[in-house]
């Protein structure tokens, strides 16, 4: 049972450049949520998906596009990468809204230079 | 101000001893706590689940005040194993349900 997982778990991107981020999980969870984290500050939510076809604006969206086309995968896009995305991105799953125990991945670490 | 308001530290412990940090949260309609821990580099993972009652898991106690909107965690014995940064979540009543993740405190047990 792998859980959630992350890919890539590194990257370096150009300004303008675009790439997506798969998150993956096999237990069958609802809920997805990308979140992403800074020095100093807490996990911030960028999109989240209540379910399959279904996704839903965060705190911090900007420059962000998701989809969740099945299920078991939740996919970030940034389209023109900027320096200010350079963070630690996390994905996280869980069962239903009222299960509190959010299951993550590893994270992708990317810097945009 | 920060919605979840944690001292960053470094909280530097000798093994063995008990080491307490506090949390504090400004909105009011905030339904449900947790503390997770994070390990360098690493994903967050679930530590527990805070109580209105207080609640204590082996080493671990946490407690809730919503008087005074702050939550506390308390670590007896501290091993070297629990050196991590503790983030202090909170998931308020609206109609998403979103929760609302501190900053984290810092701590370094040393032996």
């Amino acid at each position: 049972n792998a859980g959630v997982t992350q890919t890539p778990k590194f990257r370096v991107l150009k300004t303008g450049q675009s790439m997506t981020l798969l998150c993956a999980q096999d237990m069958n969870h609802e809920y997805m949520y990308w979140y992403r984290q800074d020095p100093g500050m807490g996990l911030r939510l960028i999109h989240y998906s209540v379910g399959e076809g279904t996704t839903a604006k965060g705190e911090v969206p900007d420059g962000y596009n998701v989809s969740r086309l099945k299920k078991q995968n939740f996919l970030l896009g940034l389209e023109s990468a900027a320096p200010s995305q350079t963070s630690v991105y996390f994905c996280a799953s869980v069962r239903d809204r009222d299960n509190y125990g959010y299951t993550f991945g590893s994270g992708t670490r990317l810097t945009v230079v | 101000r920060k919605e979840v308001e944690q001292d960053p530290g470094p909280f530097n412990v000798p093994e063995g001893a008990t080491v307490a940090f506090n949390c504090t949260y400004s909105n009011s309609a905030s339904q449900s706590f947790f503390w997770y821990r994070q390990d360098c580099r690493k994903e967050p993972k679930l530590l527990m689940s805070v109580y209105s009652s207080g609640n204590e898991d082996g080493r671990f106690t946490a407690q809730l005040n919503r008087a005074s909107q702050y939550i506390s965690l308390l670590i007896r014995d501290s091993k070297l194993s629990d050196s991590a940064t503790y983030l202090c979540v909170v998931k308020v009543m609206d109609s998403n349900y979103q929760l609302i993740w501190g900053a984290g405190t810092k701590l370094i047990i040393k032996p």
